[in-house]
């Protein structure tokens, strides 16, 4: 089956700073890879997501970049944010998801 | 709110014992899937099913069971349980089969094993 690996697993940032966090995954067959942040005591919400036909995409603040051939991809926060403070999670997957372990994110005011 | 709604959001219960966590998913997903989220750890995939029938499944314990009901509410079945199932269950749901539509997750069902 799909592995994940997520790194870091703790991340801290100054207010303003860029942010970068990276996953590596194991099955060359998967084809969807999503990111969800998740809040305290709440579940997780898709904050981007990426396809295999794709290299690159964006949304405001937000980026994730593939690299099919290494199998890894990556979430790019820039001018990060308190309320950017959470837990990240990538996942690949063909049908259900894998998740890596989480990324704990803390933006310093 | 993600439209999918998990009950109950807390459960404690004592090992031995027999829980059932219930799941509905959005209006219009066909898809359920339940995932097991360890302190500290990251989400575990415990199985899927689509439109009734189960289509993939994750490292679940064979004292795990689940199904999903034809008005596609899911129940998670956990027996016989033990301290270290103790943990956050989510239940997300998405329109299609495979992961290539987004999946929205419920708030969870937290279980403590005393």
């Amino acid at each position: 089956g799909e592995n994940v690996e997520q790194h870091p697993s703790t991340l801290s940032v100054q207010e303003g700073d860029s942010a970068v966090i990276k996953c590596t995954y194991s099955d060359s067959a998967s084809n969807y890879f999503p990111w969800y942040k998740q809040e305290l005591g709440k579940g997780p919400q898709l904050i981007i997501d990426i396809r295999s036909n794709v290299g690159e995409k964006k949304d405001q603040r937000i980026a994730v970049t593939l690299n099919k051939t290494a199998k890894h991809f990556s979430l790019h926060i820039t001018e990060t944010q308190p309320e950017d403070s959470a837990v990240y999670f990538c996942g690949a997957g063909r049908r259900a998801l894998t998740f890596g372990s989480g990324t704990r994110l803390q933006v310093q005011p | 709110d993600s439209g999918v709604t998990q009950t109950p959001k807390h459960l404690i219960t004592a090992t031995g014992q027999r829980v059932t966590l219930r799941c509905s998913p959005r209006s219009g997903d066909l898809s359920v899937y339940w995932y097991q989220q360890s302190l500290d750890q990251g989400l575990q995939f415990l199985i899927q099913y689509y439109n009734g029938e189960e289509r993939a499944k994750g490292n679940i314990l064979e004292r795990f069971s689940a199904q999903q009901f034809p008005d596609l509410h899911s129940e998670l079945n956990l027996s016989s349980l033990e301290l270290g199932d103790s943990a956050l269950y989510f239940c997300a749901s998405s329109v299609g089969e495979g992961s290539y539509t987004e999946a929205f997750f419920g708030q969870g069902t937290r279980l403590t094993v005393v």
